[in-house]
C-alpha cells in the first residue's frame, strides 16, 4: 500500500465550483509533488515542492493553485475547472536529494490518486 | 524537442513467457532511468533505477539494460504471470531534473494464463 495519502478518491464538481485536493505523507520527504493524467496516457508533472515552497510549475492554468501548509501536506485548490481537466489527479512525495543509488529511497511515491470529474 | 518513446502501446504473450519492453529516448542525455508500474486506477509504483554507466540491473524476475549509444533501454519480466498485467513506464532523467520526472507513453502488458 501506498505511504501517500489522497482524499477524496473521487470528486465530482460543477465548473463554478470551488474544490480542494488533499495529499499528505509522513516517510520525512520534503519534495512533494502533483501530477495529472488522462485516460491512456502518461503522468504529466504540475507543480513539485521542495521544503514547503514551490519550485516548479509546469504552466498550469492558475484555476490550479497548490498549497503545502506544512511538510507533510500538499493541498490543490480547484476553482472555475473546465471539462477538459477532467483526470485522475496524483500526489507523489519524494527525498530532497534524489540520488543514483538503487534503493528505494531515491525513488519518487505516489498516492493513488483522485478521480476529478469537471460536469 | 526532448522525446520519449515505448514501443507498442499494447502487448500480450502468453503466461511463462518473456515480455520484453523498449524505450526509446531522443533529445536525451539521462544520468539514469527509472521504470514504473502502474495498475489501472492507481498511481505508478518504482520498480527498478539503472545508472548510465550500467549495462544492466536485475531484480528477482524483472531485468533492465541501457544502452546510451542506442538511447535505448529495455525492460524484461521473464516467467511472466498474468499478475504482471499492468502498464509500465519508462522515465530517462537528467542528473539536476531529478525531480521533473517525465514519463514515457507506457506499454500496457497483458499475460494471457
Amino acid at each position: 500500500d501506498t505511504e501517500v495519502t489522497q482524499t477524496p478518491k473521487h470528486l465530482v464538481m460543477g465548473m463554478t465550483n470551488k474544490k480542494s485536493l488533499k495529499c499528505e505523507q509522513h516517510m520525512g520527504h520534503r519534495a512533494m509533488y502533483w501530477y495529472k493524467q488522462k485516460a491512456k496516457k502518461p503522468p504529466e508533472l504540475m507543480f513539485v515542492y521542495s521544503y514547503e515552497k514551490l519550485s516548479i510549475n509546469e504552466s498550469v492554468p492558475s484555476r490550479f493553485s497548490p498549497e503545502c501548509p506544512n511538510s507533510s501536506l500538499l493541498n490543490l485548490h480547484l476553482h472555475a475547472l473546465q471539462p477538459e481537466d477532467s483526470a485522475l489527479y496524483l500526489c507523489a512525495s519524494s527525498p530532497i536529494r534524489l540520488g543514483t543509488a538503487q534503493n528505494s529511497g531515491n525513488t519518487i511515491y505516489f498516492g493513488e490518486g483522485s478521480w476529478l470529474t469537471v460536469v | 524537442s526532448q522525446k520519449i518513446e515505448q514501443n507498442s502501446e499494447a502487448l500480450n504473450i502468453q503466461e511463462g513467457k518473456t515480455a520484453t519492453l523498449t524505450c526509446n529516448y531522443t533529445n536525451y542525455s539521462p544520468a539514469y532511468l527509472q521504470w514504473y508500474r502502474q495498475d489501472p486506477g492507481r498511481g505508478p509504483v518504482f520498480l527498478l533505477l539503472i545508472r548510465e554507466n550500467e549495462k544492466e540491473k536485475r531484480k528477482e524476475r524483472l531485468k533492465v539494460t541501457f544502452d546510451t549509444t542506442l538511447k535505448q533501454s529495455l525492460f524484461h519480466i521473464t516467467a511472466s504471470q498474468p499478475a504482471d498485467s499492468a502498464t509500465y513506464l519508462c522515465a530517462p532523467i537528467s542528473s539536476g531534473s531529478a525531480r521533473q520526472l517525465t514519463f514515457g507513453s507506457g506499454t500496457q502488458l497483458t499475460v494471457l494464463p
